[in-house]
């Protein structure tokens, strides 16, 4: 069981937005610490993908996008691809475990 | 470019020992924490802790402490992975990846390494 909880998958069709949530408590997300999301294509290593809750590395398109309120966080994928079908990770810093942490993963299906 | 190389794929024994390693370029390789992950087959990622390679401070996951060792050689900018007593359930892929921002123990990681399969077998 992970500290931080994803939904094991969410699905949308080609131009469609669609958000992936990241829920936590007040030991990380809650405590202000920022959340970060990566990109996982099959057999791939993890991609990075935002940093710091609702920054963009140079190259990520700007169809992605990140936020944060309270013990949650959001990654919002507008303009769906095929080339998004992927696994989505969230991690972020928990105190009581003194440890950084990911969620469980949601792997996005584009229809 | 700033870059992350692991060691190839391995298969092992149950009760091996095996130390994997991850060699950085492009960057001070002593100013930026190494972290660890592992991925068991169909799972999502797991952190497994870090190590600054300055001073080799290391920081491990509960779930992970004592059962892996990190350690560095800042004389040719590698990381290393070690297990003394291999078990079957430590089947996974590893990656390891810079942490940033420099210096800090809290932030996130890129790049990545590709990654090193290890199989434990008997």
């Amino acid at each position: 069981q992970s500290v931080l909880t994803q939904p094991p998958s969410v699905s949308g069709a080609p131009g469609q937005r669609v958000t992936i949530s990241c829920t936590g408590s007040s030991s990380n997300i809650g405590a202000a610490y920022d959340v970060h999301w990566y990109q996982q294509v099959p057999g791939t290593a993890p991609k990075l993908l935002i940093y710091a809750s609702s920054n963009r590395p140079s190259g990520v398109p700007e169809r992605f996008s990140g936020s944060r309120s309270g013990t949650s966080a959001s990654l919002a994928i507008s303009g769906l691809q095929a080339e998004d079908e992927a696994d989505y990770y969230c991690q972020s810093y928990d105190s009581s475990l003194r440890t950084s942490v990911f969620g469980g993963g949601t792997n996005l299906i584009v229809l | 470019e700033v870059q992350l190389v692991q060691s190839g794929a391995v298969v092992k024994k149950p009760g091996e020992s095996l130390k994997i390693s991850c060699g950085g370029s492009g960057y001070t390789f002593t100013h930026y924490w190494i972290a660890w992950v592992r991925q068991m087959p169909g799972k999502g990622l797991e952190w497994m802790g870090i190590i600054y390679p300055l001073d080799s401070e290391t920081r491990y996951s509960p779930s992970f402490q004592g059962q892996v060792t990190f350690s560095v050689d800042k004389s040719i900018n590698t990381a290393y992975l070690q297990w003394t007593s291999l078990k079957a359930s430590d089947t996974a892929i590893y990656y390891c990846a810079r942490h940033n921002p420099s210096s800090s123990p809290l932030g996130w990681v890129d790049p990545w390494g590709q990654g090193t399969l290890v199989t434990v077998s008997s």
